[in-house]
C-alpha cells in the first residue's frame, strides 16, 4: 500500500538559514508528489507538485523539491528561511492507478527564530 | 473561482447530538475528498468520490460516519450520534480526474470545519 512518511515532527531552524524537510514515499510505480503548507487555522496551500520529467521542481515563495527515484524521496529545500515560513508542512503522494487518492504525511513544524 | 467552500468553520455540539458539515467543490471538479486531521493522527482520509459515487470510504471510522454527494457541487459529512473523540478540524478537497484515469493535477483544500462535541 501506498504510504509517505515524514521522519523530522518538529524542526527549528534560523531566519535566513537553509531549511531541507525530508519525505519518503512508498509506492510500486511512479508516483504524483506534492508539498503542501499549512498556517495555523487555515486550509492546506500547495507548494509545489511533481509529475514527471525534471526532479528538481520549483514551487511558491522560493521553496524546491528534488525526487530521487533511487531514495524514494521527495525532500523540500528553501535556501533561506524568512519568518513568515512557520507553518507545517506536507508531503503527499497521489496514486496514478486504481482508486485515486492522496495520501498524506503526518506532517513536519517548522518554527523559525528571529 | 472561490475555491473549495466550507461550512461551517466552527461548530461545537453536545455529544449525541447529529452534525452535519458541508462542502461546495471547485466547479469543474469530479473527484471530491473528505479528510480528518487531528494531533495524534495527523490527516487522514475518510472518504473520496469520483462523478459523485463513493469510490473509498475505506477510512470512515465508524457507522456513526456518513458522506453523501447528491451532486457535482454539494457533498454532506454526517456523523450521528457525534461524541467527543469526533473532535477534529475536517476538510474537503476537490481535484479534476480525467475520463482515462487521474490527471495530473493536486488537490485543493477548503479551510476546514473545527469541530469541538462537548
Amino acid at each position: 500500500a501506498q504510504s509517505v512518511t515524514q521522519p523530522d515532527i518538529h524542526i527549528t531552524v534560523s531566519e535566513g538559514a537553509s531549511l531541507e524537510l525530508r519525505c519518503n514515499y512508498s509506492y510500486g510505480a511512479t508516483p504524483y508528489l506534492f508539498w503542501y503548507v499549512q498556517s495555523p487555522g487555515q486550509g492546506l496551500q500547495l507548494l509545489l507538485k511533481y509529475f514527471s520529467g525534471d526532479t528538481l521542481v520549483q514551487g511558491i515563495k522560493g521553496f524546491e523539491a528534488e525526487f530521487k527515484r533511487s531514495q524514494s524521496s521527495f525532500n523540500l529545500r528553501k535556501p533561506s528561511v524568512h519568518w513568515s515560513d512557520a507553518a507545517e508542512y506536507f508531503c503527499a503522494v497521489g496514486s496514478t492507478s486504481g482508486t485515486y487518492k492522496y495520501i498524506f504525511g503526518t506532517g513536519t513544524r517548522l518554527k523559525v527564530l528571529a | 473561482d472561490a475555491g473549495v467552500i466550507q461550512s461551517p468553520r466552527h461548530e461545537v455540539t453536545e455529544m449525541g447530538q447529529e452534525v452535519t458539515l458541508r462542502c461546495k467543490p471547485i466547479s469543474g471538479h469530479n473527484s471530491l475528498f473528505w479528510y480528518r486531521q487531528t494531533m495524534m493522527r495527523g490527516l487522514e482520509l475518510l472518504i473520496y468520490f469520483n462523478n459523485n459515487v463513493p469510490i473509498d470510504d475505506s477510512g470512515m471510522p465508524e457507522d456513526r460516519f456518513s458522506a453523501k454527494m447528491p451532486n457535482a457541487s454539494f457533498s454532506t459529512l454526517k456523523i450521528q450520534p457525534s461524541e467527543p473523540r469526533d473532535s477534529a478540524v475536517y476538510f474537503c478537497a476537490s481535484s479534476h480526474r480525467g475520463d482515462r484515469g487521474p490527471r495530473r493535477t493536486e488537490a485543493f483544500f477548503g479551510q476546514g470545519t473545527r469541530l469541538t462535541v462537548v
